[in-house]
């Protein structure tokens, strides 16, 4: 019964590929986030949705595509892969606006040769 | 520009006796102050939160404390349990552009050892 799923969860592809990630959350939550934490185990913000409408993203690489078909849902799709996109994505939920408790799931590990 | 700072990579510290983790901070706009935690291959976790207008937050065995005028914060668990091994993440949160905003501090790996 997890309350945010990612898939999948370790993905090693080869430099100028396209791959995806998918999330969902069953919490009810209006807002979904996407983070990196990098090789200095930074957790970093990536990009928010709300409602399906996106609301914050940090300078990410065009490279870098998210898509949330409905509230429950934020996928996030990444063209022509680069070495220094190996990292763990995670995906997170939460109310829209509280103290900033965010639901996460268990990471996707991506690995690019 | 780290805003939020760990500055101990790692702690070990006996079962039964107390973990202190600390943060620095150096933005005052953040309202909220939380620490979360993670194992290995897990995401990470929320353990407690303080409010930026509060100086104390206790829930069982944790206790946050907030130190403004230090911009300092700090996370005590007494005592210790094995179980409690694991990485520790400071975060900062403050409203902005319609979305909560969470920034993280680098981690503390508590080691708590029988």
């Amino acid at each position: 019964d997890t309350a945010v799923s990612q898939t999948p969860k370790y993905l090693v592809t080869q430099m100028g590929n396209d791959k995806s990630i998918k999330c969902e959350q069953n919490l009810g939550h209006d807002t979904m986030y996407w983070y990196k934490q990098d090789s200095k185990k930074f957790l970093k913000i990536m990009f928010s949705y709300n409602n399906k409408e996106l609301i914050i993203n940090e300078t990410v690489p065009n490279r870098f595509s998210p898509k949330s078909p409905d509230k429950a849902h934020l996928n996030l799709h990444i063209n022509s892969l680069e070495l220094g996109d190996s990292a763990v994505y995670f995906c997170a939920s939460s109310r829209r606006q509280g103290t900033g408790e965010l639901f996460f799931g268990e990471g996707s590990r991506l690995t690019v040769l | 520009d780290q805003q939020v700072k760990q500055n101990s990579p790692s702690l070990s510290v006996q079962e039964g006796r107390i973990s202190i983790l600390n943060c620095d901070y150096t933005n005052s706009m953040f309202d909220y102050f939380l620490w979360y935690k993670k194992y290995p291959a897990e995401g990470p976790t929320f353990l407690i939160s303080i409010s930026s207008i509060k100086d104390k937050n206790e829930d069982g065995r944790f206790t946050v404390f907030l130190n403004k005028s230090a911009k300092h914060l700090s996370l005590h668990i007494v005592p210790s349990q094995p179980g409690d091994s694991a990485v520790y993440f400071c975060a900062a949160s403050y409203f902005g552009e319609g979305a909560q905003k969470l920034v993280f501090g680098q981690g503390t790996r508590l080691t708590i050892n029988p």
